[in-house]
């Protein structure tokens, strides 16, 4: 399996429910990003949280970092149709420069 | 303060004819990355580049593919020979020397590419 893996795949909830996806990679890492990308769009960047980071919130969003279990998670709280997208992680690998891994990414569909 | 701006937005070509890419950093970046995205997949890396400078090409494949960012002007991938494989969304992303968002990748809208 490849750097950065999300999970589920696909997730279909209701508008105001939370939705909480999850990235697994490999190699130590610099940081982890998350970005979203609505349908035949470009990425936009929505967090970016350190090794040496745990926790991080920005508005409906909350970010975990495990660096022991090589894992985040990326929750979205009162979900939205608007938040209807794709979501990746990405991770800046360790000696890797500069350059972000993606993963497959989560299709998340929030509905009305 | 524009983003980053890719062109075209869809390109069609037949297979052998060479496709040019062009992205334009946000202003202020020096930094601009290439990136490959086959359907229903993540983003594969491809090039990494300062300005003159190809810093990190790990990731493009090693014939008919080429990139560049002068001095002056966008910077430029180019694909020659095109084959049904290329085709693709390409995205190209910026980002700062320095600073806070140092690590953050701008995108750009990307780039369709169609092999006929």
């Amino acid at each position: 399996s490849q750097q950065g893996e999300e999970d589920p795949q696909a997730l279909s909830i209701q508008e105001g429910e939370n939705a909480t996806m999850n990235c697994s990679y490999k190699t130590s890492i610099n940081n982890l990003q998350w970005y979203r990308q609505n349908s035949g769009r470009g990425l936009v960047h929505l967090i970016l949280i350190r090794s040496n980071e745990r926790e991080k919130h920005s508005g409906r969003l909350r970010v975990t970092l495990d660096t022991s279990k090589k894992s985040s998670s990326l929750l979205i709280t009162a979900s939205r149709a608007a938040d209807t997208a794709s979501y990746f992680c990405a991770t800046d690998v360790t000696g890797g420069g500069n350059k972000l891994t993606f993963g497959t990414g989560t299709q998340l569909k929030v509905e009305l | 303060n524009a983003g980053v701006m890719q062109n075209p937005r869809h390109l069609v070509r037949r297979r052998g004819q060479e496709a040019r890419l062009r992205c334009s950093p946000m202003k202020g970046h020096s930094h601009v990355y290439w990136y490959r995205q086959l359907p229903e997949e993540g983003l594969k890396f491809m090039v990494y580049l300062q300005k003159e400078n190809i810093i990190d090409e790990s990731g493009m494949p090693k014939e008919r593919f080429s990139a560049e960012f002068p001095k002056e002007g966008p910077s430029i991938l180019r694909i020659q020979q095109v084959v049904r494989g290329d085709s693709a969304a390409y995205f190209c992303a910026s980002s700062p020397m320095s600073g806070r968002a140092k690590n953050i990748q701008y995108f750009g809208a990307g780039t369709r590419l169609s092999v006929l």
